[in-house]
Order: C-alpha cells, then structure tokens, then sequence
C-alpha cells in the first residue's frame, strides 16, 4: 500500500489565496520531500525537510512536519496560476535506502 | 547543468517489439532511478542504481532490464511488453547520500518517455 496518503485529492482556488495540502505516511522517516508536477510532465522538487525539523520555508511556500502525527503539510501562500500543477509527498520508506515512496497527491486549481 | 534528460519523449511499441529507453544526467550523481506513473497515479519506483550497481529492483517483471553503463546514463530495455505496461516512465538521480544507502538528497526529474503498449 502506499506510504503516504494525501488530502484532499483535488483543490481549486482562487488566485491570490493559500493552498494547503496534506501527507500523511505510516513508518518511521529520515525525511520528507514536496514535489510538484505539471500535467503529464517530470516532477519538479519543491522541498526537503528532515526528520528533526519541524517547519521549513522557501519562497511562498512552508512545509511543516508531525513526526509524532506521522504528517506533513504544504501551504502555498498567494496562489497563482502557474501554480495549477499536482503535487507529492515523498518518504524515504524504508531506512537506510534509496527507497522513496509517493504519496497519492493533490491536484491544485487555481483560476484566475 | 541541472537537466536530466530522456529520450525519446514519446514511444509507440508492438507486443513483440523490443525497444530501449534512455536517460542522462551530467550533476555527478551516483545515484539514478526508474519509476512508472499511469495516469493521475503517483510514479512507482522500479529500479535504483547506485554506484552503476542494481540496488533496488521492485520485483519488476523481467520484460523490463534496466542497465546503467556508467555513472552518467541509464537505459531500460524493453521486451515483450503487455497493454497494461502503458505509462509515463520517469528517470530521476540523487547525490548517493550516506555510504550505507540512504539518499537524503533531491531528486532531479526527466520530462518522461510517454509509452503506448499496442
């Protein structure tokens, strides 16, 4: 089954609001990483947070992390069009490994 | 150069066709990897190289035979596919991270080679 489960599967918004989407896995984790992807494209990495921080942020985006919850939360503030894409929670699944496992993702709107 | 890429973008095959796909990278990274997406489905790994050794193989039916000849390129050989095998396949490499195997780095994408099963 998958390692990581997302919700909601779809969103649409607004330009100029945030967008918030969140991963949920079920094992122990070195790491956790957002990844985007544009429609039938390769995926584009957005960020990298490891298990012992609990937020990091680049650009407008944030990314939170519950170890204790087993999650993970990507806000994206001021939406804008191009940022109409899917997007992914990776986890290294099984430690000690190459081995990353893909959340289901969510697929973002946002109409302008 | 920050680019992996794939070639070709697009591959149309028979059931009995045997054909190649190809990516390559020029970051140095030691580490490099197959994954298969169907439509609106995350990508599913399927292979990681490491070091130009075979680290992980999915249980990947042997109709696909990944090779990598040197730290730059990765093909995947493809034999006797089934409809069902229709996907966009996606190469992607890491930094190869800590020396017992774990990759705490990004991974750089490929756009993908659309593949159609016939």
């Amino acid at each position: 089954s998958q390692q990581g489960e997302e919700d909601p599967q779809a969103l649409s918004i607004q330009e100029g609001e945030n967008a918030t989407m969140n991963c949920s896995y079920k094992t122990s984790i070195n790491n956790l990483q957002w990844y985007r992807q544009n429609s039938g494209r390769g995926l584009v990495h957005l960020i990298l947070i490891r298990s012992n921080e609990r937020e990091k942020h680049s650009g407008r985006l944030r990314v939170t992390l519950d170890t204790s919850k087993k999650s993970s939360s990507l806000l994206i503030t001021a939406s804008r069009a191009a940022d109409t894409a899917s997007y992914f929670c990776a986890t290294d699944a099984v430690l000690g490994t190459y081995k990353y496992i893909f959340g289901t993702g969510t697929r973002l709107k946002v109409l302008a | 150069d920050t680019e992996v890429t794939q070639t070709p973008k697009h591959l149309v095959m028979g059931m009995t066709n045997k054909k190649s796909l190809k990516c390559e990278q020029h970051m140095g990274h030691r580490a490099m990897y197959w994954y298969k997406q169907k439509a609106k489905k995350p990508p599913e790994l399927m292979f990681v190289y490491s070091y130009e050794k075979l680290s992980i193989n999915e249980s990947v039916p042997s109709r696909f035979s990944p090779e990598c000849p040197n730290s730059s390129l990765l093909n995947l050989h493809l034999h006797a596919l089934q409809p069902e095998d229709s996907a966009l396949y996606l190469c992607a490499s890491s930094h190869p991270g800590l020396a017992g195997g774990t990759s705490s780095y990004e991974q750089y994408f490929g756009p993908g080679t659309r593949l159609t099963v016939t």
